[in-house]
């Protein structure tokens, strides 16, 4: 069981937009820690997607979006395209001194 | 080209140990806290341990303390884990990460991934 709660799966049509929860507690993301979310095409590593609740990383397309607030955190991904098919997820730390991962969520394109 | 490339996976027996290198390249190895982290075959992600920049400093999740011990060797670019005591639920792909300055703890530089399986 992971320490950050995300939905297993999320769909949408092409150009629809959809979001990606993610709910910590006090101890993680309502201590008021950064969350960081993680894009895993098909076959891949994992790769930085938004860092510090909000930032894109360079080259990543502003479709994607990152919020914060109290205990939660939510990824929108606008614009679907086939290619943002994959598994997405957020990634905090914690007060026992350890990084902690959502348990991922399956992006489906329909 | 910045690059993370993992190697020392395999088939290992339960009991057994195993020790995984991370090549770095392209950019400022010794600047980055470094990490591992697996993914159990159709399952998400799972922090192993963190490493200062100098090597000073080890973090690891409880359920590796003890059998697990990462290092690294800045003049080589390079990070290690030392895998002991393996267990058939240690069986994934573990990757190592750097986690740069400018993003304030996210891992931001990824390996492809070696393969663990453990099994008698």
């Amino acid at each position: 069981q992971s320490a950050l709660t995300q939905p297993p799966s999320v769909s949408g049509a092409p150009g629809q937009r959809v979001t990606i929860s993610c709910t910590g507690n006090s101890s993680n993301i309502g201590a008021g820690y950064h969350v960081h979310w993680y894009q895993q095409l098909p076959g891949t590593a994992p790769k930085l997607l938004i860092y510090v609740n909000t930032n894109r990383p360079s080259g990543v397309p502003d479709r994607f979006s990152g919020s914060k607030s109290g205990a939660s955190a939510s990824l929108a991904i606008s614009g679907l395209q086939a290619e943002d098919e994959g598994d997405y997820y957020c990634q905090s730390f914690d007060r026992s001194l350890s990084e902690v991962f959502g348990g991922g969520t399956k992006l489906t394109v329909l | 080209e910045v690059q993370l490339v993992e190697s020392g996976g395999g088939l290992v027996q339960p009991g057994g140990s195993l020790r995984l290198s991370c090549a770095a390249s392209g950019f400022l190895f010794s600047n980055y806290w470094m990490s591992w982290v697996r993914q159990t075959p159709g399952k998400g992600l799972e922090w192993l341990a963190n490493i200062k920049q100098d090597g000073s400093e080890e973090y690891y999740v409880d359920f590796v303390k003890g059998r697990f011990t990462t290092s690294r060797d800045n003049a080589k670019n390079s990070l290690f884990l030392q895998m002991n005591s393996l267990r058939v639920e240690d069986t994934a792909v573990y990757y190592c990460a750097g986690r740069g300055p400018a993003t304030s703890g996210a891992f931001d530089i990824w390996g492809q991934g070696t393969m663990v399986i453990v099994s008698s």
